[in-house]
């Protein structure tokens, strides 16, 4: 079967600190995947999704970004956070037209 | 381009009683329906999926929503709900296109509570 692992399950940071949230996918080859945030209260924002290693799509402009170094690990970073990066960031990979999304990783930018 | 609308953002219902949380939704080509339901502090869950067939889509933990192509809806339904079924639900669609990547539009969520 398939799980879908993220790390850290929380972080926090100070203001201007870089990032880097990981996600791996286990069971299956490649898997579209998929970077989400989810601030307080509010709906899901895709960030980035990938279809293949090396290929990154972005969704939104801003001070993030992503790399699928391997067909089954996606990861996203920032050189400096801002405050209005906290959020609840979930990963999710895609099989046969559904999403299965990791546990998520809270951030909080202080 | 595909948008959802989940007019309830807030749903409190008395255990055991039935529960409809609507989804409605705009597409200009054919559509691929999702319910999803988060738990506090968890991922997302996939409840059940609409791709093609009967209307009528039956889910996990009793859940079940049917296809309204008339009316562009895809509500939730259980006949009779669990403590256990508070939460935060989820509406999605995509579109039905010849790529291999196709994105998922989610609504705002409802968030069901369940009265005890």
């Amino acid at each position: 079967s398939q799980t879908i692992h993220q790390w850290p399950a929380t972080l926090v940071q100070p203001v201007g600190s870089p990032l880097s949230l990981e996600c791996t996918v286990e069971g299956t080859s490649n898997p579209n995947l998929y970077w989400y945030r989810q601030a307080a209260g509010r709906g899901l924002q895709l960030l980035f999704y990938s279809v293949g290693i090396g290929q990154i799509s972005s969704e939104v402009p801003q001070n993030l970004s992503a790399s699928r170094p391997q067909d089954r690990q996606f990861i996203l970073s920032s050189k400096k956070l801002l405050l209005s990066d906290s959020g609840f960031y979930l990963c999710a990979w895609e099989r046969t037209r559904g999403q299965y999304f990791g546990p998520g990783t809270r951030l909080t930018v202080l | 381009a595909q948008s959802v609308t989940q007019l309830d953002s807030q749903v409190p219902v008395f255990e055991e009683a039935p529960v409809e949380l609507r989804c409605n939704y705009s597409s200009s080509v054919s559509v691929y329906l999702f319910w999803y339901v988060q738990y506090p502090n968890q991922g997302l869950q996939l409840l059940l999926k609409y791709l093609s067939g009967s209307t009528l889509v039956k889910g996990i933990n009793g859940f079940e929503a049917e296809f309204n192509k008339s009316q562009t809806s895809f509500h939730l339904r259980k006949p009779s709900v669990h403590i256990s079924d508070t939460a935060e639900y989820f509406c999605a669609v995509s579109g039905v296109m010849k790529t291999s990547y196709d994105k998922v539009i989610f609504g705002p969520g409802t968030s069901l509570s369940v009265i005890p």
